[in-house]
């Protein structure tokens, strides 16, 4: 099993450029996140899904979209990036059933705008 | 809303116990995770606590009191391999969210 796998691994975009980044996972799980990580902040939730179909927002979902047209992918789109979204960006999955909500992270995306 | 506090650093010597706090404010409560990350790593789980009391995985516990909004993570025998950040996240209001504490940097020194 590959776990959650997350592409690209890096990306320099200038402002006003758009790109997507794509997320998938081999477990089967229903839930997946889109977090950022910033120096000294932590992880802060953007969007998530609770299954194929659907997506909510998180914490810090502006300037961006998302779609789970199928369980395995999460997508996250940035339609016109702007240099406060430079940032680590990590997809999450869980099975989202039992108590513990597990969280298993892809190796993140450091995106760089200029 | 929803806030944690942690502190910002630990340093510890191989071989001795370290507590890592982690104070909250939430509206509506379900849990208390933690999390590991190395430097250019990915977060990896470690614990979820939803009850009072002491969770033991290993040289890992952790320990949650809701009453005072409360938790810690204990890493006993401490190794080098340990120097990482550590979160903790709590589950509010909303069951399908985490909300993330700003991270703990633990340096092991020999």
């Amino acid at each position: 099993n590959a776990g959650v796998t997350q592409t690209p691994k890096f990306r320099v975009l200038k402002t006003g450029q758009s790109m997507t980044l794509l997320c998938a996972q081999d477990m089967n799980h229903e839930y997946m996140y889109w977090y950022r990580q910033d120096p000294g902040m932590g992880l802060r939730l953007i969007h998530y899904s609770v299954g194929e179909g659907t997506t909510a927002k998180g914490e810090v979902p502006d300037g961006y979209n998302v779609s789970r047209l199928k369980k395995q992918n999460f997508l996250l789109g940035l339609e016109s990036a702007a240099p406060s979204q430079t940032s680590v960006y990590f997809c999450a999955s869980s099975y989202g059933q039992g108590t513990d909500n597990e969280q298993f992270f892809g190796p993140g995306t450091r995106l760089t705008v200029l | 809303g929803q806030s944690l506090e942690q502190p910002s650093e630990v340093t510890a010597v191989e071989g001795a116990i370290v507590q890592i706090n982690c104070t909250y404010q939430t509206s509506g409560f379900y849990g208390l995770s933690w999390y590991q990350q190395h430097d250019g790593g990915a977060p990896t789980f470690l614990s979820y606590n939803a009850l009072d009391g002491l969770e033991e995985t290993g040289r890992f516990s952790s320990f949650l009191s809701r009453s005072d909004s409360y938790g810690y993570l204990l890493l006993q025998e401490l190794q080098m391999k340990d120097s990482a950040s550590y979160f903790c996240a709590v589950r509010g209001y909303n069951f399908n969210k985490f909300y993330f504490g700003s991270g703990t940097k633990l340096n092991v020194k020999p």
